[in-house]
């Protein structure tokens, strides 16, 4: 599956600093998904896109900001990060049409705020 | 909106033995199911995934049973391994809607014990 990439891997920064978490397509999947992990909550998805230009929020969407200008790329911006923003974040991607709807994930971005 | 819960949240089985995970939802338009598996520090990857219009579906060792009735569906891995030690997630979806969104559950660490 290295049809999808996050950057960076790693990442610590400090609180009330700008971070962006990048992620790249290659399938031309219309849909874009951003989801965090936590321990004990499963995956909660942040934002989605449907298609460029076409974004939408999902169930924890405090805090971030997304943009979907190019198809292939969708990234993912904490404007003034926070410590409860520390977690693992991952963005995947899935075809649109039809009822299955498998997600390809990226390998992730562990993410810690100081 | 949609919500998944999990059960177990942490199983351990010896190698051999069958291993079942039970996830029930909450929204009755759901009718996409898939199940992930994440081992530790990996991406979370499709293993299996059901339509409500079937009962069951098996992929050699692992199989999905679901009641669309009672709004529940599980997983069911015959003969465990060692490398079958991971994190399962199950998930839920309206495939009929524009969203495409999943709700996941919060996750099963499973462990086969050799």
């Amino acid at each position: 599956d290295a049809g999808i990439t996050q950057s960076p891997r790693y990442k610590i920064t400090e609180t009330g600093r700008q971070v962006t978490l990048m992620c790249h397509q290659t399938w031309s999947h219309s849909y874009m998904f951003w989801y965090r992990q936590d321990l004990g909550h499963g995956l909660r998805l942040i934002y989605y896109s449907a298609a460029a230009d076409i974004t939408d929020k999902g169930e924890v969407p405090d805090g971030y900001v997304v943009s979907r200008s190019k198809t292939e790329n969708f990234p993912l911006t904490l404007e003034s990060a926070t410590r409860s923003q520390t977690s693992v974040y991952f963005c995947a991607s899935s075809e649109s049409g039809g009822w299955r709807q498998p997600q390809h994930f990226g390998d992730g971005t562990r993410l810690s705020i100081l | 909106g949609e919500n998944v819960e999990q059960h177990p949240s942490t199983l351990s089985v010896q190698e051999g033995d069958s291993a079942v995970i039970k996830c029930t939802y909450s929204d009755s338009a759901s009718n996409y199911f898939p199940w992930y598996k994440q081992e530790l520090g990996k991406r979370p990857q499709l293993i299996i995934d059901i339509r409500s219009n079937v009962g069951e579906k098996k992929d050699q060792r692992i199989a999905v049973t679901l009641n669309k009735t009672a709004k529940h569906f599980s997983l069911h891995i015959t003969e465990t391994q060692p490398e079958d030690s991971a994190v399962y997630f199950c998930a839920a979806s309206d495939a009929s809607g524009s969203a495409r969104q999943l709700t996941f559950g919060s996750g099963t660490q499973l462990t086969v014990l050799p």
